[in-house]
């Protein structure tokens, strides 16, 4: 059974630092891999989907990393904002619909 | 992409009753699909709800608690029914386009 794991569950940063957020799932059979954002009380809004067959992917200050092998995914933000602040959450698709982990909390501060 | 909106955003209901909860969506999907989001959790699925079939619930989940209807291929409604304070969660809807899986806003409910 595919099991997600986020590291840390919660994050607190000052303005302008560059942070990793990390993402590992125990089983590498995966289809892709997607890092959403969720403000408090909200939906989930899609930041970035890595392939299987794919190494990174990037989208303005966001970076996403994939090592399949060794079930991990990195989520890289540069220059962070206040408005980046929010839980992050990671999700892996296999044979199986789409699994999340917990997230991680991020704060960053002015 | 695509863009998908929920009634009602939130609500608080008594235990015993149940809510019906909608989801329309800006395009034609072949499959929708409803999550639980319990209070410092991660999502839950809920079920698979296709258009002309019986939705395929997931372990843990029955039809006689969340009935769901897919009437065409824009729109779904679950329900939630006969509920206790331990169904209060964030419900959401989902949508995949492409490889791309999308949510809707979510539906807040508090059960006293």
């Amino acid at each position: 059974k595919q099991e997600v794991t986020q590291i840390p569950a919660a994050l607190s940063v000052p303005e302008g630092e560059n942070l990793v957020l990390n993402c590992s799932f125990t089983d590498s059979a995966i289809y892709n891999l997607q890092w959403f954002r969720q403000d408090p009380g909200k939906g989930l809004t899609s930041l970035l989907l890595i392939q299987s067959s794919q190494r990174e992917q990037t989208s303005g200050r966001l970076n996403a990393s994939l090592d399949k092998s060794s079930g991990r995914s990195t989520l890289y933000i540069a220059a962070s904002q206040p408005g980046d602040s929010a839980t992050y959450l990671c999700a892996v698709k296999g044979n199986t619909p789409l699994v999340f982990g917990k997230g991680t909390r991020l704060s960053v501060i002015a | 992409s695509a863009v998908i909106s929920q009634k009602p955003s939130r609500d608080i209901c008594q235990r015993g009753t149940s809510l019906t909860i909608q989801c329309q969506v800006d395009s034609q999907v072949t499959m929708m699909f409803w999550y639980r989001q319990q209070p410092g959790q991660s999502l839950t699925l809920i079920a698979t709800a296709n258009q002309g079939s019986e939705a395929t619930y997931e372990s843990g989940f029955v039809i006689d608690k969340f009935p769901i209807s897919r009437p065409n291929l824009t729109f779904s409604t679950l329900t939630v029914s006969n509920m206790s304070p331990e169904d209060s969660s964030i419900y959401l809807c989902s949508v995949q386009t492409g490889e791309t899986q999308y949510f809707g806003p979510g539906t807040r409910l508090l059960v006293l």
